[in-house]
């Protein structure tokens, strides 16, 4: 069985761009999570989606935005890209949200110059 | 708000030596994740508490969950170099949410 893959590995923007990252869970899992992890900040709770509705929002600005297919990959999108959005970016798949275990990508590293 | 802490940040041991991380929730949890990162790669899942006052072991490690459902704690019995990560906790709040607080996390170096 496939693991969650995520889309590209790494990335480099510059300020003022706009980026898209992609996110395929796990066969059959209906849930997907999107985090940002920084060294001083931990993983920071971005949104959660289940079925192609956000059920959880974490608190980030709306230049962080997401969506969920029909599939139940997913993407999310980061426009107006500001120096301290540079992190990591990680992925997190469940079969149901709530009380399941997450599965994670391997993340995709975003440097914004 | 929602916030889990995770002390300690950092931890150094000598091979054999024992480490312990707590985690601490101002508010109960529903349940609590402990999920380890080896460098370089993404959180894997460990072990998932639910029931206050629970104890679960994996071989060297001992998972607490306390009375109250409020903190946590991991415990390795004496440390291996495969140990060397970082351990975090995530916490599920019982407000119906469906998403894990994670803790800050502990980077754990274990010295040959």
């Amino acid at each position: 069985k496939a693991g969650v893959t995520q889309t590209p590995r790494y990335l480099i923007k510059t300020r003022g761009q706009q980026v898209t990252l992609s996110c395929s869970p796990i066969s059959g899992h209906r849930s997907v999570s999107w985090y940002q992890q920084t060294p001083g900040q931990g993983l920071q709770f971005l949104f959660e989606y289940f079925s192609e509705t956000q059920r959880n929002k974490g608190n980030f600005p709306g230049r962080f935005s997401g969506r969920q297919f029909s599939n139940s990959r997913s993407e999310m999108n980061v426009s107006t890209l500001e120096l301290g959005d540079s992190a990591l970016y990680l992925c997190a798949s469940s079969l149901v949200a709530g009380s399941e275990k997450l599965f994670f990508g391997s993340g995709t590293q975003l440097s914004v110059l | 708000g929602q916030q889990v802490m995770q002390i300690p940040q950092y931890q150094h041991v000598q091979e054999g030596e024992d480490f312990t991380t707590y985690c601490n929730s101002s508010t109960t949890l529903s349940n609590i994740q402990w999920y380890k990162q080896r460098p370089g790669g993404h959180p894997v899942f460990l072990i998932q508490l639910v029931k206050s006052g629970e104890v679960k072991k994996q071989k060297r490690l001992t998972f607490q969950f306390g009375e109250a459902k409020k903190n946590s704690s991991l415990h390795i019995t004496a440390t291996q170099t495969t140990d060397v990560g970082t351990y975090f906790c995530a916490g599920r709040f019982t407000s119906g949410t469906y998403k894990y607080i994670f803790g800050t996390g502990t980077r754990l170096k274990v010295l040959a």
